[in-house]
């Protein structure tokens, strides 16, 4: 079974800085997609970023990008220029390819102060 | 384009009663899971319908259940309701195309049940 672990249960940021929130999962499996979303308080999960396992380049999305080290099995978003709209909770899951089955880390509650 | 929709947004039951959630998925949408959210065990999945099918289960008893409907809605079901069912019930939905290895997934906004 695949297993994600956050291990960050609550982190701070200035506004304008850089903020790295860490993820390891565990897995047999070489097809998968990792992700992050995010959870603002009124709690509709968004999509920020997926990370295709079998590709070796880390995806970015404008403020967003991650680290994504394969053998390490460890899955990091960095988040930069940070604003107060980012605070939220933060989940890394993973996806066996094929499947629709997401399997969630507990989460990471990020706060941007001004 | 709507998004995913549920409904109730909220709910509040006692213990021993029974609850049906509801789940509108995007249109051109065929699958829609769902999910709890409870501070303790974070965000598990129940179960994936596709097809008006049962495609995949997750880890929970028998009093929570599903079906979904030809227009691809879906309905979960909880009996005899413990207070350990009070959660934020999420569902997701995606086109799930076939050949696709991925499907990204929509969130609805959840349905908070709280169990008295």
């Amino acid at each position: 079974a695949q297993t994600v672990t956050q291990s960050q249960p609550e982190m701070s940021v200035q506004e304008a800085e850089t903020v790295t929130l860490s993820c390891t999962y565990d897995t047999s499996e070489n097809n998968y997609y990792l992700f992050w979303y995010k959870q603002p308080p009124s709690r509709q999960m968004i999509l920020v970023i997926r990370q295709e396992a079998y590709k070796q380049q880390n995806a970015t999305e404008n403020r967003f990008s991650v680290n994504f080290q394969k053998a390490a099995k460890s899955f990091s978003l960095k988040i930069s220029d940070s604003q107060l709209g980012d605070t939220a909770m933060y989940f890394c899951a993973f996806l066996q390819g094929g499947s629709e089955k997401l399997v969630f880390g507990k989460g990471t509650k990020l706060t941007v102060n001004p | 384009k709507a998004g995913v929709t549920q409904t109730p947004r909220y709910l509040i039951k006692t213990r021993g009663q029974q609850v049906t959630l509801s789940c509108s998925p995007i249109s051109g949408h065929r699958s829609v899971s769902w999910y709890q959210q409870t501070p303790g065990q974070g965000l598990q999945f129940l179960f994936e319908y596709f097809s008006e099918t049962q495609r995949n289960k997750g880890n929970f008893p028998g009093r929570f259940s599903g079906r979904q409907f030809s227009n691809s809605r879906s309905e979960m079901n909880v009996s005899t309701l413990e207070l350990g069912d009070s959660a934020l019930y999420l569902c997701a939905s995606s086109r799930r195309e076939v050949g696709l290895d991925y499907n990204e997934q929509f969130f609805g906004p959840g349905t908070r049940l709280t169990v008295l």
